[in-house]
């Protein structure tokens, strides 16, 4: 079963407008939550990344905001770049010994069009 | 700069075939992951290692081994090749200690592999 729930599959967002990916977990034993961006033919990279003692991080022109009784979070893409148009995973970590693991949502194709 | 490399960025094989991937990095990291990407499917993770010589099944284990010998390099094995093996596989590292991480639980990604069992 799907332990992270992204959505929505794809999104289309006009340039200088907002993009906003939601997610949903289950496993409240995750205490990190980190949104990595994937441009096409390179790996995941980490964009930003929460907490669940804190309710809402920005960095730039990316917002996370994270609702821990709800066992929500989404990524708020504020004036959205034709260079942000990228696949977004949400993902939230786990402790296994001294790794973290990550379980990965399915992912957000964002396209930002002139 | 981490680097995480992989061995190959395309490649085919027949069903039955043994295959290897290769992955190294050079930041003398001790956590290393295996994964596959599908549309739709995200990321899954396949085998992880935290150690030389040490690994652990992921959520997709079957079908596949992983091996390895040295810190900086995890392979990961396709004992006998299906189709429904044909994929994107990713490799990525992570460093133990949380304080040496830019961002607890932060990965490196290599680019990928993706493989056409035919």
């Amino acid at each position: 079963q799907q332990q992270v729930k992204q959505s929505p599959q794809s999104l289309i967002v006009q340039k200088g407008g907002i993009s906003i990916i939601n997610c949903a977990y289950e496993n409240t034993a995750f205490d990190y939550f980190p949104w990595y961006q994937q441009f096409p033919g390179k790996g995941p990279a980490l964009l930003i990344a929460i907490r669940p003692d804190v309710s809402e991080k920005k960095e730039g022109r990316f917002t996370i905001s994270f609702n821990k009784s709800a066992k929500q979070f989404s990524l708020h893409i504020m004036d959205s770049q034709p260079g942000d148009s990228a696949t977004y995973f949400c993902a939230a970590s786990s402790r296994t010994g001294t790794a973290s693991k990550l379980t990965f949502g399915t992912g957000t194709r964002l396209q930002v069009t002139l | 700069d981490v680097k995480v490399t992989q061995s190959s960025r395309y490649l085919v094989k027949r069903t039955g075939e043994k295959v290897f991937l290769e992955c190294v990095q050079d930041m003398d990291h001790e956590n290393m992951f295996w994964y596959r990407q599908d549309p739709g499917l995200g990321l899954r993770l396949i085998y992880f290692s935290y150690d030389v010589k040490m690994k652990e099944k992921g959520d997709i284990p079957e079908g596949y081994s992983v091996s390895r010998e040295k810190k900086e390099r995890f392979s990961l094995i396709l004992e006998s090749a299906s189709t429904n093996q044909t994929s994107m596989y990713l490799c990525a590292s992570s460093p133990h200690s949380p304080k040496l991480a830019g961002v607890l639980g932060e990965q490196y990604f290599g680019p990928g592999t993706r493989l056409t069992v035919t």
